[in-house]
This record gives structure tokens, C-alpha cells and sequence, in this order.
């Protein structure tokens, strides 16, 4: 198994351009959710899903959004990329609410 | 607001030393409590904890923790410098349509030889 894989690992974007981050696993994981992580605030959950079809809003949605059209995918979206959007994304997926996350490798983005 | 807060934020021992790591929580609806280690990578999960006063231990790390108090700690005895890392609470609680882990900010911690 691959586990939880993301892509691209690095990025630069300019203000205003719009990209995919991508997530997939190969875990048959219901559950799926993608943070950021930025310098003495801890991970912080911008939006997550309890299965295909269904996704909801973390803490930080603003600037994001999600689908979830299977299992194995969860990408993340910013469509209008700001310079507050500097951060490392990790991807994480359990079987279940309430089990151990698995964690991607995480994307380090710059908005410049 | 669900609140989970980690102290210390940083810490510096010698190899050798045993630390106490601790975590308090605020959240609507607990689930489960984990810890994790970030080294300079991903998060690696160590333990979940759902009921009070039981430990779980894995080597020279255990954890344990407390719903009445609203707390868990997680110790690590006889250090080494490959303990040093990033360690991570996370609480899981209810929200509208379903469960969301809140992290904490961290401990960070350095063995030093």
C-alpha cells in the first residue's frame, strides 16, 4: 500500500492564481480531511469527509473547497490563491471517525 | 469554541531524563483523545485514548487520560535524542455532521546528548 499520498510537494503560486492540491489513498478509508500547518499554530482542519458524496467544513474553510466524487480522492482547491495561504497542507484518512489518521507528506505552498 | 491546549510549548532535556508532556482539553461531544509525532515530516500517531484511567504504554512512552479533569499527559522515560520532535494532542469531538480532531499547538521538544 501507498497510504496516503499528496502532490505536488512544493508550489509557488502568484496572488490571484487558482490550483489543486492533490490527495489520494489506497486504504479504502472513509474517512478523508486535509489541514495546514503554520509556525506555532498547530494543525488546523480546513475541511473533511465522512465518505464519497459528503464533505463538511473544518475550522479554517475560508478559500477552499472540497469534492469528493470517490473513496480514494479528496483534493483541495484554492481559487483565488492569497499570500495568508503560505503553509504546509497535510492529507489524512482513517477507516473510521474516531481512528488513528494517517498523514500524507504534506505540500509546502507559497503565495507570493 | 473547542480548545485543546498543550504545555509546555517547548522543552530542553538531557538524554536520560524522564518528561511529562500535557494536554487539556474544552470540546463539545468527546470522542477521543490521540498523540502524535512530528518529526520534521508528517504526524505519526502514538496512542488514541477513549476512557479515563487507563494507560497505554508502547516501550518508554505512555499515556494516560482523564475525562473528569479534562486532561491527559503522556511521558517518556529515559530519553534519547531521537525523542526530540514535535508532539501533537488532538481531541475529537462532535460537530453537526459528525467528528473533526482539533489539534493542539504542540510541544516541542530537544534531547540533548
Amino acid at each position: 500500500n501507498a497510504g496516503v499520498t499528496q502532490t505536488p510537494k512544493f508550489q509557488v503560486l502568484k496572488t490571484g492564481q487558482s490550483m489543486t492540491l492533490q490527495c489520494a489513498q489506497d486504504m479504502n478509508h472513509e474517512y478523508m480531511s486535509w489541514y495546514r500547518q503554520d509556525p506555532g499554530m498547530g494543525l488546523r482542519l480546513i475541511h473533511y469527509s465522512v465518505g464519497a458524496g459528503i464533505t463538511d467544513q473544518g475550522e479554517v474553510p475560508n478559500g477552499y473547497n472540497v469534492s469528493r466524487s470517490t473513496t480514494e480522492d479528496f483534493p483541495l482547491r484554492l481559487l483565488l490563491a492569497a499570500p495568508s495561504q503560505t503553509s504546509v497542507y497535510f492529507c489524512a484518512s482513517s477507516d473510521r471517525q474516531g481512528h488513528e489518521q494517517y498523514f500524507g507528506p504534506g505540500t509546502r505552498l507559497t503565495v507570493t | 469554541e473547542d480548545k485543546v491546549v498543550q504545555s509546555p510549548l517547548s522543552l530542553v532535556v538531557h538524554e536520560g531524563d524522564t518528561v511529562t508532556l500535557n494536554c487539556s482539553y474544552e470540546v463539545t461531544n468527546f470522542r477521543s483523545l490521540l498523540w502524535y509525532k512530528q518529526e520534521k515530516k508528517a504526524p505519526t500517531f502514538l496512542f488514541m485514548l477513549t476512557s479515563s484511567g487507563i494507560e497505554k504504554k508502547s516501550g518508554r512512552l505512555s499515556s494516560i487520560l482523564d475525562k473528569k479533569e479534562l486532561f491527559s499527559i503522556l511521558n517518556i522515560t529515559a530519553t534519547q535524542t531521537g525523542d526530540s520532535a514535535v508532539y501533537l494532542c488532538a481531541v475529537e469531538a462532535g460537530s453537526n455532521s459528525g467528528y473533526a480532531l482539533n489539534f493542539g499547538k504542540g510541544t516541542s521538544l530537544l534531547v540533548t546528548p
